[in-house]
């Protein structure tokens, strides 16, 4: 099957600084990347689609200068939070999938906490 | 843009009876999926329906697919304990549209 990890699994941080996470497609390489952002009790949202190589498009309302997206390689996207404040305390989850008419299979997400 | 509502939102289940999940979607959906949830978890693929009249079952679960009436459905047979989860119906255009989700609850 199609395996994707992310890295860290979940991870505290102080209000200001700056977390990475990664998302790893281990056994496929993924030419598209997703995050998702998942509040409490809520579905997931779409924040960006990554393509290898090139720019993330971000979904309405998702700042593009706070959540960086890199997609460097067919195996691996990282999102970065910048300037994390409590309210971006969320469940970030990435899925992956090798072409357009392919399934996306989803991460086991990185829970980040904001203090 | 492609919008997927799910009904009911929280569902009670009673041990060993048969419930139905509902989902509608707005347009055209290339493929319509079905996803569960566990507390604190990511997500596990449950079925994936590619085209009109599909149907598909894994042990007590049953999903099929009406793209003329824009409905799929989640069959649950005798429901047991280890159902009680959360469950997302998935549209597909160019992207994933998900639904609220559904809550279970299996009581005895």
């Amino acid at each position: 099957g199609a395996v994707v990890s992310q890295h860290p699994s979940w991870v505290i941080c102080k209000s200001g600084t700056s977390v990475k996470i990664e998302c790893r497609s281990l056994d496929f390489q993924a030419t598209t990347m997703f995050w998702y952002r998942q509040f409490p009790k809520q579905s997931l949202m779409l924040m960006a689609t990554s393509n290898e190589g090139s720019k993330a498009t971000y979904e309405q309302g998702v700042e593009k200068d706070k959540f960086l997206i890199n997609h460097a390689s067919l195996t691996l996207s990282t999102l970065t939070v910048t300037s994390a404040h409590p309210e971006d305390s969320s469940f970030y989850i990435c899925s992956a999938r090798r072409g357009i008419q392919e399934t996306q299979y989803f991460g086991p997400g990185t829970r980040l906490l904001v203090l | 843009e492609l919008k997927v509502e799910q009904n009911p939102l929280f569902l009670s289940m009673q041990e060993g009876k048969n419930y139905t999940i509902y989902c509608n979607y707005s347009t055209t959906s290339d493929r319509l999926y079905w996803y569960r949830q566990d507390p604190g978890k990511s997500l596990e693929s449950l079925f994936v329906l590619l085209s009109n009249g599909a149907v598909k079952q894994e042990g007590r679960l049953m999903a099929s697919l009406d793209t003329k009436a824009r409905l799929s459905t989640l069959h649950i047979t005798a429901a047991v304990h280890d159902l009680s989860a959360t469950y997302f119906c998935v549209g597909e255009d160019y992207k994933l549209s998900f639904g609220a989700g559904t809550t279970v609850t299996v009581r005895a």
